[in-house]
């Protein structure tokens, strides 16, 4: 268990759509960070918050929203679902602000599966 | 955009081989770390090299970078069924970057 929790595990819902997925860290962990995963793209990074402010933004489409809360949960709003939306979404955290200078690792939660109909 | 590419794109190989996978990247790095995936499942951290690092062991894994080609490796020896998984390495695109990067990943399959 990595401490790093996700929900919901699965979503299915209709194109046109706008859906909300939450993401508590890990306790002490400052930094959320949002991932992407489908077959033909990867996993691709989308978005960072630290400590409640915007740190880094990755492909994240400009249908895509995120925000991370005082209590330092974050969520991924998307919305006017496509069916290329379909991914496997994923939520990381650090302690630290990021990774470019400071040897730390990140810990992913279990994913939310989105299934765009 | 990938920072990362893995190299082979998938391997198969018989319980108790060694496994071998390679990272290239392009930029200059503080650290490379190596995560694995189970299937459908979030991402677990193995092990992390800093740049002044050319080789580090942990268990049955040993990762070597070389900073001067852009790549590492990693190696995980005695292979067993439970190894099965996607393999990524990560780094960021540049020494004033935050986010990990990764590539798309070695697909190891373990037969027993």
């Amino acid at each position: 268990d990595s401490g790093v929790t996700q929900t919901p595990k699965h979503l299915i819902t209709a194109t046109g759509q706008r859906v909300t997925l939450r993401c508590s860290p890990r306790s002490g962990d400052l930094s959320v960070y949002w991932y992407q995963q489908s077959l033909d793209q990867g996993l691709q990074f989308l978005i960072q918050y630290y400590n409640g402010e915007e740190r880094a933004k990755g492909n994240i489409l400009e249908r895509f929203s995120a925000q991370q809360f005082p209590d330092l949960h974050s969520e991924l709003n998307l919305s006017s679902l496509e069916l290329g939306d379909s991914a496997l979404y994923f939520c990381a955290s650090s302690v630290a602000g990021g990774f470019g200078l400071l040897n730390t690792e990140a810990f992913f939660g279990q994913g939310t599966r989105l299934t765009v109909v | 955009s990938q920072q990362g590419e893995e190299d082979p794109q998938a391997l198969s190989i018989q319980e108790g081989e060694n496994a071998t996978m390679n990272c290239s990247y392009k930029t200059s790095i503080n650290n490379l770390q190596w995560y694995r995936q189970n299937s459908g499942r979030g991402l677990v951290h193995l092990i992390l090299i800093r740049s002044n690092e050319r080789e580090k062991h942990s268990g049955r894994l040993r990762v070597t970078l070389d900073t001067s080609k852009k790549s590492s490796s990693l190696l995980i020896t005695a292979s067993r069924a439970a190894d099965t998984a996607s393999y990524f390495c990560a780094t960021v695109l540049n020494q004033a970057g935050t986010a990990l990067i990764f590539g798309k990943g070695t697909t190891l399959s373990v037969s027993s």
